[in-house]
């Protein structure tokens, strides 16, 4: 079965750091650009950050740019997001989704069911 | 950044009916557009890439059309299941891609 299981999100308080795991399963991770994707609660979906399949291209919103860090570990089927200096407005379920391509220009075939992530003191 | 611009923001529909969502982009993002469906309490779901072409499992009764800047979701023939919140999505011009507001549709 094609799953993708995110984990790590919680409770932060501003300004410090959370990194969130996605565990991919059932399909070649390493052929495919991986995604993530935030909701915050009672609103649309926002495109995060976005990584090629062999990590040689990645993207940010200009929301994140330059405190968060997308990577990826292929020999583990796991795609990473690193947090840091956390803010109120990053309040969301952040997902993981898959790629059709191996490049970052494209749909997103299978969505996690997300990990929630709570900015607040 | 392109930005994707969906109307209505709600469409009521009866069951059984057809359903035409849009959605619009601020530049030409050639085909380079899907549209996704999102249940309540679930994660999106891809229902059409490349602006026409359904994805894997997806009923016939959904059709994309459009190129450039203008876009179309159309459901043929409405079921219970298919009342949820549509987006419709830019990769074309990456990074970002982009998403519209979404469309809630919703029984007449």
């Amino acid at each position: 079965e094609v799953q993708l299981v995110e984990s790590g999100g919680g409770l932060v308080q501003p300004g410090r750091s959370l990194r969130l795991s996605c565990a991919a399963s059932g399909f070649t991770f390493d052929d495919y650009a991986m995604h993530w994707v935030r909701q915050a609660p009672g609103k649309g979906l926002e495109w995060v950050s976005g990584i090629s399949w062999n990590s040689g291209s990645t993207g940010y919103a200009d929301s994140v740019k330059g405190r968060f860090t997308i990577s990826r570990d292929n020999a583990k089927n796991s795609l990473y997001l690193q947090m840091n200096s956390l803010r109120a407005e990053d309040t969301a379920l952040y997902y993981c989704a898959k790629g059709i391509f191996g490049v970052p220009t494209g749909a997103f075939d299978i969505w996690g069911q997300g990990t929630m992530v709570t900015v607040s003191s | 950044e392109i930005v994707m611009t969906q109307s209505p923001a709600t469409l009521s529909v009866s069951p059984g009916e057809r359903a035409t969502l849009s959605c619009r982009a601020s530049q030409s993002v050639s085909s380079n557009l899907a549209w996704y469906q999102q249940k309540p309490g679930q994660a999106p779901r891809l229902l059409i890439y490349g602006a026409s072409t359904r994805a894997t499992g997806i009923p016939a009764r959904f059709s994309g059309s459009g190129s450039g800047t203008e876009f179309t979701l159309t459901i043929s023939s409405l079921q219970s299941e298919d009342f949820a919140v549509y987006y419709c999505q830019q990769y074309n011009n990456w990074p970002p891609c982009t998403f519209g507001q979404g469309t809630k549709l919703e029984i007449k």
